[in-house]
């Protein structure tokens, strides 16, 4: 079967570091996406991670370990406005670009 | 570059009533797909269009749900008639496939309470 695990709820303080895990079964892999989603707003892509190893792009980096299912989205610097909820959705099998998402993740930042 | 449009976004009808949303894919994506959340939960594919043609549609309830796609740009889902486990919000992405990373992008979604 499919299944993507991730936390339903974290919080953290502005300017604090927070990671969000995600861990994935999934009957093939062909990379990795991190969404971030607002209340009442699209998903907006974050990252894309296909090889082992950590993405960086500004405040925000993901890793990959296809060995262990498993990846982490890291957020640096946390601003009030990063609290929204965070997607992880893993690439399967097929040669084709179907996306299993996971329930997300709500992280609400504090002052 | 514009952003995947969609319309309405917010919709409210009684059950048995019949509804339809609308998208338009950023230009250029030649694959579209249709979403939907619910409340808490991650997007769950209901069909997916290369083109024209419907490549995916295992997961569309197809004995109330249809779209189509004709010219290959725009789209539309259609529910008839609703029920009231048809609230939840419905999103329409779209992506290049000849992108090395394939990335789908996201429209604000329509959201549809049945009543």
């Amino acid at each position: 079967g499919q299944n993507i695990d991730q936390p339903t709820e974290m919080t953290a303080t502005e300017g604090a570091i927070v990671q969000i895990n995600c861990t994935y079964q999934t009957s093939g892999f062909n990379g990795l996406f991190w969404y971030q989603q607002h209340a009442g707003e699209a998903p907006t892509f974050l990252s894309y991670n296909v090889l082992d190893g950590l993405e960086e792009k500004g405040r925000f980096s993901s890793f990959l370990s296809r060995s262990k299912g498993y990846s982490y989205l890291l957020l640096k610097e946390l601003q009030m406005k990063d609290s929204a909820s965070y997607l992880c959705a893993v690439k399967g099998a097929g040669g084709y670009n179907k996306l299993i998402f996971g329930a997300g993740t709500r992280l609400a930042v504090h002052p | 570059e514009a952003g995947v449009v969609q319309s309405p976004r917010y919709k409210i009808i009684e059950k048995k009533q019949p509804v339809a949303f609308w998208c338009n894919p950023i230009s250029g994506h030649n694959t579209l797909y249709w979403y939907l959340q619910n409340l808490g939960q991650g997007p769950e594919l209901l069909i997916r269009y290369e083109n024209e043609e419907a490549v995916d549609d295992s997961q569309l309830p197809k004995d109330r749900f249809s779209a189509e796609r004709l010219k290959g740009v725009d789209s539309t889902l259609k529910i008839q008639p609703a029920e009231l486990g048809d609230s939840a919000v419905y999103l329409c992405a779209s992506s290049r496939r000849t992108s090395e990373t394939d990335t789908q992008y996201f429209g604000p979604g329509t959201r549809l309470t049945v009543l």
